[in-house]
């Protein structure tokens, strides 16, 4: 059963027509993470929620917001999306900050013409 | 500032084949460190997490070692598959404050060919 579900798993939006990817789960952690990978680069943060306590990463564009109305659903908005934000978009979660294991979905990957 | 450096690139190897791969970090204040599976355009699958405390972790055919001190992991398999072709990542979970901030490798790409 999946734990970790994100929505769409393909996205095509337009240069500059926002877009909201989503994530949800079924394991009932506490924190949400939303990460970044381009093409054959490292996965990178860019923010996560403890519970309703939103944590921007310091060098994450202000173009990229996040709402998590509950527990169990974590949106990415992207106000403007540019070409340089095409990327896959991976969700994460874990049932504490603490020394635990992340959960990943399987990522949404998102074009941007 | 912390960076996860991971050595090869890319790996081939033929079927039945022992193999290592390799993490390096730079900083040794580190929490835990966590070896992930990513196969082409999925997420990532969680293999083996290793406490800072911890020197090793085993899961069937795959050990995972970290030595802290050096700033190192291996990650072995053990009797290579073609179903094991993937890239590996590694991440360490770093900071202060308890913030559970993964810092990534650029991955392994392993193919193993029948």
């Amino acid at each position: 059963d999946a734990m970790v579900i994100q929505n769409p798993r393909y996205q095509v939006t337009q240069f500059g027509k926002p877009v909201t990817l989503s994530c949800s789960q079924t394991l009932n952690h506490n924190v949400m993470y939303w990460y970044q990978q381009k093409s054959s680069q490292a996965p990178k943060l860019l923010f996560h929620y403890y519970d309703k306590d939103f944590n921007n990463e310091a060098d994450t564009p202000d173009n990229f917001q996040s709402r998590r109305p509950n527990t169990s659903f974590c949106f990415l908005d992207i106000r403007s999306p540019g070409l340089g934000d095409a990327a896959m978009y991976l969700c994460a979660t874990s049932r504490v900050r603490g020394a635990d294991t992340q959960y990943f979905g399987p990522g949404t990957r998102l074009t941007v013409l | 500032k912390q960076e996860v450096t991971q050595i090869p690139a890319a790996l081939s190897v033929p079927e039945g084949e022992n193999l290592v791969l390799n993490c390096s970090f730079t900083d040794s204040a580190i929490y835990n460190l966590q070896w992930f599976r990513q196969d082409p355009g999925k997420g990532l699958t969680s293999l083996l997490l290793i406490q800072s405390s911890q020197r090793e972790q085993t899961s069937g055919r795959l050990n995972a070692s970290l030595d802290k001190s050096s700033g190192r992991s291996t990650l072995y398999i053990a009797a290579s598959q073609p179903g094991d072709s993937a890239t590996y990542l590694c991440a360490v979970r770093a900071g202060s404050g308890n913030t559970g901030k993964l810092i990534f490798g650029q991955g392994t790409t392993l193919q193993v060919k029948p």
